[in-house]
């Protein structure tokens, strides 16, 4: 069974530019979330989707990030326009709900660097 | 070796020697935590975890120990291997999220394994 993917692994943008991330979750997970970690610092919740609902958004910095989950597949996060600050790794995570521990799968992480 | 206070960055120990990581944990009200291991250019994985009901679980090679009346959290590794060397982070999750609601991460602590 295929894990987490996310697609690119790397992306160096210009300041200002638009990046959009892909996250494939684990086939029939209906929980994905979107994590990040910048500059070494711990990794933060950004949003949880429940299929194509967002359960949670509490975790979005601000309006130049969107994140959709059209038809409760994959998932993509835009970042427009990117600022220095948004450089980091971007993680994805899924899981299924109805288990007792709901563990997260993580994928590899998208490093994204804006410049 | 042992990485003492709340958080050190880096941990580094002998081959063969155990290793405790150890994490302080920032909600009274978090029922559930985990330590996920990170190598390079992957995501976090899971290690192990455990409830708040419990004071300690063990797994193959690795114990979690979890101190509620100070918040903290630790990971034992039993004879350390060369493929240990990662980074560790212990998460919490908040209870009242529901089981699929959001993790809290730690800031992370990179376990160098000497050979």
């Amino acid at each position: 069974e295929a894990g987490v993917t996310q697609f690119p692994s790397h992306s160096v943008i210009e300041k200002g530019q638009t990046v959009t991330l892909r996250c494939d979750p684990i086939s029939g997970h209906d929980n994905l979330y979107w994590y990040r970690r910048v500059m070494g610092k711990e990794i933060k919740f950004l949003l949880h989707f429940v299929k194509e609902s967002k359960q949670d958004e509490s975790g979005m910095p601000n309006n130049r990030f969107l994140a959709e989950r059209t038809g409760g597949t994959y998932s993509t996060l835009k970042v427009q326009p990117a600022e220095l600050e948004d450089s980091g790794v971007y993680f994805c995570a899924s899981s299924l709900s109805g288990q007792s521990y709901n563990e997260q799968f993580f994928g590899p992480g998208t490093r994204l660097t804006v410049l | 070796g042992e990485n003492v206070g709340l958080h050190l960055p880096t941990l580094s120990v002998q081959e063969g020697d155990n290793s405790i990581i150890n994490c302080a944990y920032s909600n009274s009200a978090s029922d559930y935590f985990i330590w996920y291991k990170q190598e390079s250019g992957k995501g976090p994985q899971f290690i192990i975890d455990i409830r708040s009901n419990m004071d300690k679980r063990q797994g193959q090679r690795v114990t979690v120990l979890l101190n509620k009346t100070v918040k903290h959290l630790s990971l034992q590794i039993a004879a350390t291997q060369p493929g240990d060397s990662a980074v560790y982070f212990c998460a919490e999750r908040v209870h009242g999220s529901g089981n699929t609601g959001k993790l809290i991460f730690g800031q992370g602590t990179t376990l160098q394994v000497k050979p």
